[in-house]
């Protein structure tokens, strides 16, 4: 059964930083990841889309790698805004490649 | 991508009452979820919205208790059924698309 963790379960920096956001998941064989973020009560935004057969993708100040061999994802804010402040999950497809399994994810707090 | 409304936003309910939240999808999709995220927790697959039949159940979670309706291919109801404090969640709906998940706003509950 898959398993997805991300460390740190809770960040706190100054404005203007830039962070990495670490998730790491315990079956290899996926086709792709996502990276959501989601506002305190309020739904998932997805931010990134990585397929299995790419190592980064980028929009905006974010940067997501894979490391399928050794199990890993990052996320990359570069140049922090309080605006980022929120949570953020990674999640991989289950086999059947429909549904997901999430992280508990990275609560992030930008302050001014 | 695909643009998804939940009704209600939120609601507080009594226990031993019941709660359908319904989901709206601006395209026709295949393939529809249900997902619920418990305070502090992170998101959880309740079932996948078969179109014209049964909901297909993860396991811990049952008909009687969330029964699903997708009646055609852009609309799904969840209901909460018999509402004790432990199902307050935000319950989110999702649907699969050319690659990716997309959520929607979710429906917080609060069952007192």
């Amino acid at each position: 059964k898959q398993e997805v963790t991300q460390i740190p379960a809770a960040l706190s920096v100054p404005e203007g930083e830039n962070l990495v956001l670490n998730c790491s998941f315990t079956d290899s064989a996926i086709y792709n990841l996502q990276w959501f973020r989601q506002d305190p009560g309020k739904g998932l935004t997805s931010l990134l889309l990585i397929q299995s057969s790419q190592r980064e993708q980028t929009s905006g100040r974010l940067n997501a790698s894979l490391d399928k061999s050794s199990g890993r994802s990052t996320l990359y804010i570069a140049a922090s805004q309080p605006g980022d402040s929120a949570t953020y999950l990674c999640a991989v497809p289950n086999s059947g490649y429909s549904t997901l399994t999430f992280g508990k994810g990275t609560m992030l707090l930008v302050s001014p | 991508s695909a643009v998804i409304s939940q009704k209600p936003s939120r609601d507080i309910c009594q226990r031993g009452t019941s709660l359908t939240i319904q989901c709206q999808v601006d395209s026709q999709v295949t393939m529809m979820f249900w997902y619920r995220q418990q305070p502090g927790q992170s998101l959880t697959l309740i079932a996948t919205a078969n179109q014209g039949s049964e909901a297909t159940y993860e396991s811990g979670f049952v008909i009687d208790k969330f029964p699903i309706s997708r009646p055609n291919l852009t609309f799904s109801t969840l209901t909460v059924s018999n509402m004790s404090p432990e199902d307050s969640s935000i319950y989110l709906c999702s649907v699969l698309g050319d690659r990716e998940q997309f959520f929607g706003p979710g429906t917080r509950l609060t069952v007192l």
